[in-house]
């Protein structure tokens, strides 16, 4: 069973409007961490923003904002006031298993977005 | 302040040929991994070290070897390769297991095999 689902493969907003990518996750676990990574053209991955399972309060950093919802597994990446930058590819990943030792991160297949002007 | 480094950037390979992948962090980082990315595929873990000494499968570890030579160093070799290893591979290293902490990926490798 997939563990993380990136369900858009492709998404697109004009520049200044808010866009949600969305992630659902699989696991059983009662502590894990989500994660949001941006892999631009040149292809670096570039860390985003992190939400821990037992964070009361959605993650926000700068312009990306987490919206965690616990019950649904869920934590979808808003970006506010897009940018051309903002065109990339988006990647959400989970780590979990605290209990079981070594916590592996495991990647969605990612979604495309294209900033419009 | 390098961050973690792959070499090469570019490789073509023959099938059959043989290659090792090298990376290094200067993070002081205790966790190490390989992934490969695939289109439609997201990135999917090959191997893994939690520590220094220690090595475990991922999701696809058929046809690689791992080193884990010190704590700085971790590579990934191909002992005879195929074309289905055509695909871009990351080294990534993160703080030790247990922490919520995110993974530092190289600029990555781009291996084609014809």
């Amino acid at each position: 069973a997939q563990k993380i689902t990136q369900t858009q493969p492709g998404m697109f907003v004009q520049e200044k409007e808010a866009v949600t990518l969305d992630c659902t996750y699989d696991t059983s676990d009662p502590s894990y961490g989500l994660f949001w990574y941006k892999q631009p053209s040149s292809g670096e991955m570039i860390f985003l923003i992190y939400q821990g399972s037992y964070d009361q309060q959605n993650a926000t950093e700068g312009r990306y904002s987490l919206n965690f919802q616990k019950a649904r597994k869920s934590a979808n990446l808003v970006i506010s006031a897009s940018q051309l930058g903002d065109s990339a590819m988006y990647f959400c990943a989970m780590r979990e298993g605290w209990s079981s030792g070594f916590q592996k991160l495991v990647f969605g297949t990612g979604t495309r977005l294209l900033v419009s002007p | 302040n390098a961050g973690v480094t792959q070499t090469p950037k570019f490789q073509v390979l023959k099938t059959g040929q043989s290659m090792t992948l090298q990376c290094a962090q200067d993070m002081n980082h205790n966790s190490m991994y390989w992934y490969r990315q695939d289109p439609g595929m997201g990135l999917r873990l090959i191997y893994y070290s939690a520590s220094e000494g220690t090595t475990d499968k991922g999701e696809v570890p058929n046809g690689y070897n791992v080193s884990r030579l010190n704590k700085r160093e971790f590579s990934l070799r191909l002992e005879s390769a195929a074309p289905s290893q055509t695909s871009v591979y990351f080294c990534a290293s993160s703080e030790a297991p247990g922490q919520n902490t995110e993974a530092f990926f190289g600029q990555g490798t781009r291996l084609t095999v014809v």
